[in-house]
């Protein structure tokens, strides 16, 4: 069956430290994969996505996420982390016709 | 201007009222989506569309339905609304000859059964 999984449901992380986002895939074929950021209030922003070719995909706001398939992993990274990231991070994958989206992480940042 | 949009973008409503919540879009895509979003589980898929014609039911359909106007236009209708049904809504588009299946989303509606 196709799934995602964000195995952490709550992270906190002090500002200026680096950020890792886990997020572990299962889809049967070429995944096409994306995080969304959604801040308090607002709706989804595409952070980045990853269709082929280089693993490791650059996005806005300075984060990176690294494709690894013999993992199914695609986490999302941000080497130094400021207040405004304090938000709630969405993984999907895309199918054919649907996107299948991670139950998410929201992530706390302290001052 | 916003590429899909979507009104009310707050609704509070009581248990038993007919309420739908309205998708626009100019991106000019086939495809339309609803989906709701609650907390700890993330977006689930309720209808989506291929064109005008075509409508299918998602994995939580079960008191929802859905009109297809035009390409542009894809409503949501809660016939009977329930108090679980309060969520944040997103509609989303998508076009497939983009060959990757990114879809773009609305700004949500968030609603609110009393």
């Amino acid at each position: 069956a196709q799934s995602v999984t964000q195995p952490d449901i709550h992270i906190t992380v002090s500002e200026g430290a680096s950020l890792e986002l886990r997020c572990n895939y299962s889809y049967g074929a070429t995944p096409y994969l994306f995080w969304y950021v959604q801040s308090p209030g607002q709706g989804l922003q595409l952070l980045l996505k990853y269709f082929s070719g280089d693993t490791l995909v650059q996005g806005i706001k300075g984060f990176e996420a690294e494709f690894k398939r013999s993992q199914s992993s695609f986490n999302l990274r941000k080497p130094s982390v400021h207040w405004s990231d304090a938000a709630e991070y969405f993984c999907a994958v895309s199918g054919t016709y649907k996107y299948i989206f991670g139950t998410g992480t929201r992530l706390k940042v302290l001052a | 201007d916003a590429d899909v949009t979507q009104t009310p973008r707050n609704r509070i409503t009581k248990t038993g009222k007919r309420i739908m919540l309205e998708c626009s879009q100019t991106k000019g895509h086939d495809r339309m989506y609803w989906y709701r979003q609650d907390p700890g589980l993330g977006l689930r898929l309720i209808y989506y569309s291929f064109d005008v014609k075509d409508i299918n039911k998602g994995e939580i359909s079960d008191g929802y339905s859905v009109s297809r106007q035009a390409q542009a236009k894809f409503s949501l209708s809660l016939e009977s609304a329930i108090p679980n049904q309060t969520a944040l809504y997103f509609c989303a588009t998508s076009d497939p000859g983009q060959g990757y299946y990114e879809q773009y989303f609305g700004p949500g509606t968030r609603l609110t059964v009393t």
